[in-house]
């Protein structure tokens, strides 16, 4: 089985921040690397699919990149709404495993 | 508009039985491959279970044996059959639709709520 590892584990940042979460994977995964962001009561929600499509409907301040092993999300210009928890997973093969996530909360 | 609606949750007794369902609608149910996922109180995301189009089914080692997986596609809904229930099946259990090459989740509905204690 593909482990994910989300790096950090949490984050504070401020509105208006550049911020960078780091995914890796315990193999090689191509590009099938999608992440999510969640918050509380809610449905998660695609962002970024293929390690670097923007999901129709993301604001453009949300990109993400890398191949292979090492993949990240940046989020360019944090906004208030931007406070979650956001997940990396792997869909190269089954089981489609999550990374632990990275709770993304206000300093 | 693309909708998954989740029911059935409940609180049961440890050893005991669920039938989670999710309606469909706003999509051709039957071309689309579809998962399981659920959050453990205070935990991340897990994968739990995939079955596709064609009927082709997969779970995660945690539940397999114990969760069955199907689809009505006339009805457009996804079950999960949950037997042998554990403290640890404790979750919110989401159904999320897969799409495109690189089959990754563009839908997920907003979860049912499934607690196991006596």
């Amino acid at each position: 089985d593909i482990q994910m590892t989300q790096s950090p584990s949490s984050l504070s940042a401020s509105v208006g921040d550049r911020v960078t979460i780091t995914c890796r994977a315990s193999q090689s995964i191509s590009s099938f690397l999608n992440w999510y962001q969640h918050k509380p009561g809610k449905a998660p929600k695609l962002l970024i699919y293929a390690a670097s499509s923007l999901q129709s409907g993301v604001p453009s301040r949300f990109s993400g990149g890398g191949s292979g092993t090492d993949f990240t999300l940046t989020i360019s210009s944090l906004q208030a709404e931007d406070f979650a928890t956001y997940y990396c997973q792997q869909s190269y093969s089954t089981p489609r495993s999550f990374g632990q996530g990275t709770k993304l909360e206000i300093k | 508009e693309v909708q998954l609606v989740e029911s059935g949750g409940a609180l049961v007794q440890p050893g005991g039985s669920l039938r989670l369902s999710c309606a469909a609608s706003g999509f051709t149910f039957s071309s689309y491959e579809m998962n399981w996922v659920r959050q453990a109180p205070g935990k991340g995301l897990e994968w739990v279970s995939y079955i596709s189009s064609g009927g082709t089914i997969y779970y995660a080692d945690s539940v397999k044996g114990r969760f069955t997986i199907s689809r009505d596609n006339a009805k457009n809904s996804l079950y999960l059959q949950m037997n042998s229930l554990r403290a640890e099946d404790t979750a919110v259990y989401y159904c999320a639709r897969e799409t495109g090459s690189r089959d990754y989740f563009d839908y997920w509905g907003q979860g049912t709520l499934v607690t196991v204690s006596s």
